[in-house]
């Protein structure tokens, strides 16, 4: 079974510009869910897609935003990109997100540079 | 913000040897994940400790839970060159809102020289 992929690996925008980043679960996965990575931060929880609807969200401005399709791919948007937002942008999926058990598998990752 | 803390932040072995790394948490929880993760990459699953469970074992790992004390260790033995990465604890809340949220600690590097 093929893993988690993202596209595209590396990005590099400049200030102001907008990203689109891509995110595909593994087969039959439905819940899938974004993080940020940086080395002051760590790992932050961006947002959570389950059958197209966001159930959860962190703590992040209205400049981060996301959706899913039918098919449970899901993208990321970021607006008027800051130089803060260059990071490691991971994508997991789960098989559903319930009870005690709810594994998560990531994706390689996008590495986004704002300049 | 981070859910808790890893202890130590960094630990440096020799090939063979033992590796202990801790976390620490703050709320209640559903489980904890330990991951860990090469050099910037994705991160790899390595093993789920529910919270009704106490100890759990994969492979050379060993994995141990104590709720009363909000607090984890992972063990790796007969350490390897190739675990060397970062290794991150995540938690997942208790509740059903907590809808595909993992909370990390802040990691442990471990570096195995051969």
């Amino acid at each position: 079974k093929a893993g988690v992929t993202q596209t595209p690996r590396y990005l590099i925008k400049t200030r102001g510009q907008q990203v689109t980043l891509s995110c595909s679960p593994i087969s039959g996965h439905r819940s899938v869910s974004w993080y940020q990575q940086t080395p002051g931060q760590g790992l932050q929880f961006l947002f959570e897609y389950f059958s197209e609807t966001q159930r959860n969200k962190g703590n992040f401005p209205g400049r981060f935003s996301g959706r899913q399709f039918s098919n449970s791919r899901s993208e990321m948007n970021v607006s008027t990109l800051e130089l803060g937002d260059s990071a490691l942008y991971l994508c997991a999926s789960s098989l559903v997100w319930q009870g005690l058990d709810n594994e998560q598998f990531f994706g390689p990752g996008t590495r986004l540079t704002v300049l | 913000s981070q859910q808790g803390e890893e202890d130590p932040q960094a630990l440096s072995i020799q090939e063979g040897e033992n590796a202990t790394m801790n976390c620490s948490y703050k709320t209640s929880i559903n489980n904890l994940q330990w991951y860990r993760q090469n050099s910037g990459r994705g991160l790899v699953h390595l093993i789920l400790i529910r919270s009704n469970e106490r100890e759990k074992h994969s492979g050379r790992l060993r994995v141990t839970l104590d709720t009363s004390k909000k607090s984890s260790s992972l063990l790796i033995t007969a350490s390897r060159a190739a675990d060397t990465a970062s290794y991150f604890c995540a938690t997942t809340g208790a509740g059903g809102t907590s809808y595909g949220k993992l909370t990390f600690g802040q990691g442990t590097i471990l570096t195995v020289h051969p």
